[in-house]
């Protein structure tokens, strides 16, 4: 596609419940990265992929959180049980391959917890 | 590690040069990126500095100083659309992963 597409812009979700959320990276992008941004904060790392292989979860914020990624493109972030402070901006970005700095950023999912 | 300081925010009018600075500590050093995201909107890339000096790119440039671990994002001619947070950023290329680490972030207010 012409850009990174993630879905939904918006969800809004009671503690408790499970939430999906979509990533359609840039075709033929190898790379892909999910990060996590609260209000008026920075970029916080939550997993990167290079295919459809997660070298590194390690910011994953706890076991609640899962992510997969398909035939070398679509990724699903996963949460289980959400609680309040899973509120957040979710961010998905692609690379061509990994190790290249120009990430090309998708608007994200705005994540909402009752 | 990798950690990285930036102010949290700048204001400046119309017109005006603005210099948004970016200090880093990292166990290994490859480059520093500079990011610009609007509110409510995507991060989009905008420089990248691998070596020292100054690269200019219109009415940005960015500049590295790696024996300093610093570097520094400069607008010029500001306009009001330049309102928007500036991210620095560095990789993280230690063992298994290659991700980019992001800095706090500086929030720019341009006013008329």
């Amino acid at each position: 596609g012409a850009g990174v597409s993630q879905s939904p812009s918006n969800k809004v979700t009671e503690k408790g419940k499970d939430v999906e959320l979509r990533c359609d990276p840039i075709s033929g992008h190898t790379a892909l990265y999910w990060y996590r941004q609260s209000l008026g904060q920075g970029l916080e790392f939550l997993i990167y992929f290079q295919g459809n292989s997660a070298p590194d979860k390690s910011g994953l914020p706890s076991d609640r959180f899962s992510a997969e990624r398909t035939g070398g493109s679509v990724s699903t972030l996963t949460i289980q049980r959400t609680q309040q402070e899973d509120s957040a901006v979710y961010l998905c970005a692609s690379s061509l391959i990994g190790g290249n700095e120009k990430l090309f950023f998708g608007s994200g999912t705005q994540l909402s917890v009752l | 590690g990798q950690s990285l300081e930036q102010p949290s925010e700048v204001t400046a009018v119309e017109g005006a040069i603005v210099q948004i600075n970016c200090t880093y500590q990292t166990s290994g050093f490859y480059g520093l990126s500079w990011y610009q995201q609007h509110d409510g909107g995507a991060p989009t890339f905008l420089s990248y500095n691998a070596l020292d000096g100054l690269e200019e790119t219109g009415r940005f440039s960015s500049f590295l100083s790696r024996s300093d671990s610093y570097g520094y994002l400069l607008l010029q001619e500001l306009q009001m659309k330049d309102s928007a947070s500036y991210f620095c950023a560095v990789r993280d290329q230690t063992y298994n992963t290659d991700k980019l680490i992001f800095g706090t972030g500086t929030r720019l207010q341009v006013f008329p």
